[in-house]
């Protein structure tokens, strides 16, 4: 089982909305990130985690909050986000954090988020 | 700081005929290479990866790139395209020792029937 799960898949929110994406993989994977990818750009890394430990914030607005609640979950916690935040947002894991030879980061499916 | 570049955002390429996708790099050391590809509303999938073993990397769905390092480049090609190799196309570099994936801009592929 290679699978990185998202929900929702869909989310519109409103400015002033809290919500949560949620990631879920069952690889026994310390490593998960978060990415965020705007339409017809690549996607720009936005948090790492790694044993459950924040280990790099890409100077995100705290706007974005991220949590990893065990090491399955990832969450990423919304709050007055802003129109320009909707993009694609993927969730990756791998085994342990960085790119070594048999390290591969396994990306999620996304969530599609809108921002009105 | 490492970068790559994908030469062409766009590449129409009929069935049967060979696809090409070009990458470059620059890295203050020798870097992994990665190529991922996302079909329409999905996440990315690795296609194939260079760790620094062999300079020829064989993937799935029947692509390969070739790591030449005096070109600093990672080009990925398919003998044969398919309908189904239509996509979005992104190659990424990560230091050895990395915790930081950096893609390109992508290439999005069109297939002809």
């Amino acid at each position: 089982d290679t699978e990185v799960t998202q929900t929702p898949k869909h989310l519109v929110m409103g400015m002033t909305n809290k919500k949560s994406l949620k990631c879920e993989q069952h690889m026994g994977h310390r490593a998960m990130y978060w990415y965020k990818q705007k339409a017809k750009k690549p996607p720009e890394l936005m948090f790492v985690y790694s044993y459950e430990k924040l280990s790099i914030n890409e100077s995100v607005p705290s706007r974005f909050s991220p949590e990893c609640p065990n090491s399955s979950l990832l969450n990423l916690h919304l709050h007055a986000l802003q129109p320009e935040d909707s993009a694609l947002y993927l969730c990756a894991s791998s085994q342990v954090l960085g790119s070594g030879p048999g390290n591969t980061i396994y990306f999620g499916e996304g969530s599609w988020l809108t921002v009105v | 700081a490492q970068s790559v570049t994908q030469l062409g955002s766009h590449v129409s390429v009929s069935e049967g005929a060979l696809v090409l996708l070009r990458c470059n790099y620059s890295s203050s050391v020798p870097p992994y290479l990665f190529w991922y590809v996302q079909y329409p509303n999905q996440g990315l999938q690795l296609l194939l990866k260079y760790t620094s073993a062999a300079t020829l990397v064989k993937g799935i769905n029947g692509f390969e790139a070739e790591f030449k390092k005096s070109e600093t480049s990672f080009h990925l090609t398919k003998p044969s395209a398919h309908m189904s190799d239509a996509a979005e196309y992104f190659c990424a570099v990560s230091p050895p020792a990395g915790n930081k994936l950096t893609f390109g801009g992508g290439t999005r592929v069109l297939v002809k029937p």
